[in-house]
């Protein structure tokens, strides 16, 4: 079972800056594994990337995602402040799903 | 639309049991496999279980193994986890999401609460 490791814990920036959020793999994954989520206070967690870098359906373009092998990155080209929330890599395996821990995006 | 609610959360004493429940409506439930996802207070998300479209392939988490059972029921849409000797440590707003690699539809959760 991999373990994904997500940095940094928080990231302090302002709307229009750009943010690179990274996800570490514990063994190498598949691509079509990896997935990224953003989860706002109180709200369930909403699918933004999977596949490693294919963007759901209604996600904006300032939303990327690249990596493969044991490191993952999403990227957010210009924040919105909508983007301000906590986002989550996850990993699924034959028998099981992971999280990471998650990093913060506050202004 | 495609939806997911949850229900049946509440509070339990250590080594309680509780059955919790999704409901799906707006596509066809019988096609897609259906996670449970915990979130403890102030903490991240933990994969809790799955279950595969026709029943045929169910996992657990580590933690859970043992003590919690997933099921469901195609012809009605819904989904169960039933919970035994739970632990202050379950306390967490659990979510149904649909997915197998990923998972693209969540409920709003519901509560459970353990404590004595």
């Amino acid at each position: 079972e991999s373990v994904l490791t997500q940095s940094p814990g928080t990231l302090s920036l302002s709307p229009g800056e750009g943010a690179t959020l990274s996800c570490r793999a514990s063994q190498s994954v598949r691509s079509t594994y990896i997935s990224w989520y953003q989860q706002k206070p109180g709200q369930a967690p909403r699918l933004l990337i999977y596949y490693t870098s294919t963007r759901a359906a209604g996600i904006p373009d300032r939303f990327s995602g690249s990596g493969s092998g044991t490191d993952f990155t999403l990227t957010i080209s210009r924040l919105e402040p909508e983007d301000f929330a906590v986002y989550y890599c996850q990993h699924y395996d034959t028998s099981s799903r992971t999280f990471g821990q998650g990093t913060k995006v506050e202004i | 639309e495609e939806r997911l609610v949850e229900s049946g959360g509440g509070l339990v004493k250590p080594g309680g049991s509780l059955r919790v429940f999704c409901e799906g409506s707006g596509f066809t439930f019988s096609s897609y496999s259906i996670n449970w996802v915990r979130q403890a207070p102030g903490k991240g998300l933990e994969w809790v279980a799955c279950v595969s479209s026709g029943s045929r392939d169910i996992d657990y988490a580590d933690s859970v193994k043992g003590r919690f059972t997933i099921a469901r029921d195609n012809a009605n849409y819904s989904l169960s986890l039933q919970m035994n000797s739970l632990r202050v440590e379950d306390t967490a707003v659990y979510y149904c999401a649909r997915g197998e690699l990923n998972m693209d539809v969540w409920g709003k959760g519901t509560t459970v609460t353990v404590s004595s």
